[in-house]
């Protein structure tokens, strides 16, 4: 299985902040990454994929970049909605897998 | 507009069975796979399987291979995974996803607590 790895576990930063999430896959996965945003108590929501492309109807603040095993998101002007648990995802491989997330606080 | 909408909270007895249902709208069921995935308590996600929503093909993850299983209703637009043999250890927040390669539309959720 390929293992994706985050950091930082948590980040801690304030409102107009810029802000940035690496994911680490254990082999290469082209650019098939996809990151997720999570509120307490609901589901995920999809913000990035194919490592770079933003998914319709998310804040353009929000940006991916990378390819082959290191990925990044990066938050421009953090915004109070923004206060959640982020995961990145492979699907270039059977099983998917996911990063153990990174929570975002202030 | 895509909705899932899943099926309620479930509390069940260790070696049970649960069946967790996914009612889709809003596109082509027959176009998209719809994935499975689980969530325990302040752990991160867990990818479990699909099912083709044209002919029912499933793929699961080797971790719940001969425990799992994924059915679809066309007619209902409605999908089912059935995880048997129970234990503590799945006790979990389960969802299913619409497919466009990565998870585009969620459902709510369905809490499952194992628990004698």
């Amino acid at each position: 299985d390929i293992q994706m790895t985050q950091s930082p576990s948590t980040l801690s930063a304030s409102i107009g902040d810029k802000v940035t999430i690496t994911c680490r896959a254990s082999q290469t996965i082209g650019t098939w990454l996809a990151w997720y945003q999570q509120k307490p108590g609901k589901a995920p929501k999809v913000l990035i994929y194919t490592a770079s492309s933003l998914e319709n109807g998310v804040p353009s603040r929000f940006s991916g970049s990378g390819s082959g095993t290191e990925f990044l998101l990066t938050i421009y002007s953090l915004q109070p909605d923004d206060l959640a648990t982020y995961y990145c995802q492979q699907y270039h491989n059977y099983p998917f897998t996911f990063g153990q997330g990174t929570k975002l606080e202030l | 507009q895509v909705h899932l909408v899943q099926s309620g909270a479930d509390m069940k007895q260790p070696g049970s069975s649960v069946k967790v249902s996914c009612k889709t709208s809003g596109y082509d069921f027959t176009k998209n796979a719809l994935h499975w995935l689980r969530q325990a308590p302040g752990q991160s996600l867990e990818w479990m399987g699909w099912i083709n929503g044209a002919d029912g093909r499933t793929k699961f993850s080797q971790k719940f291979q001969g425990r799992i299983t994924m059915t679809k209703d066309t007619s209902t637009t409605t999908s089912h995974m059935e995880l048997s043999s129970l234990t503590s250890e799945d006790t979990a927040v389960y969802y299913c996803a619409k497919d466009r390669m990565h998870l585009d539309h969620w459902g709510q959720g369905t809490l499952v607590t194992v628990s004698s």
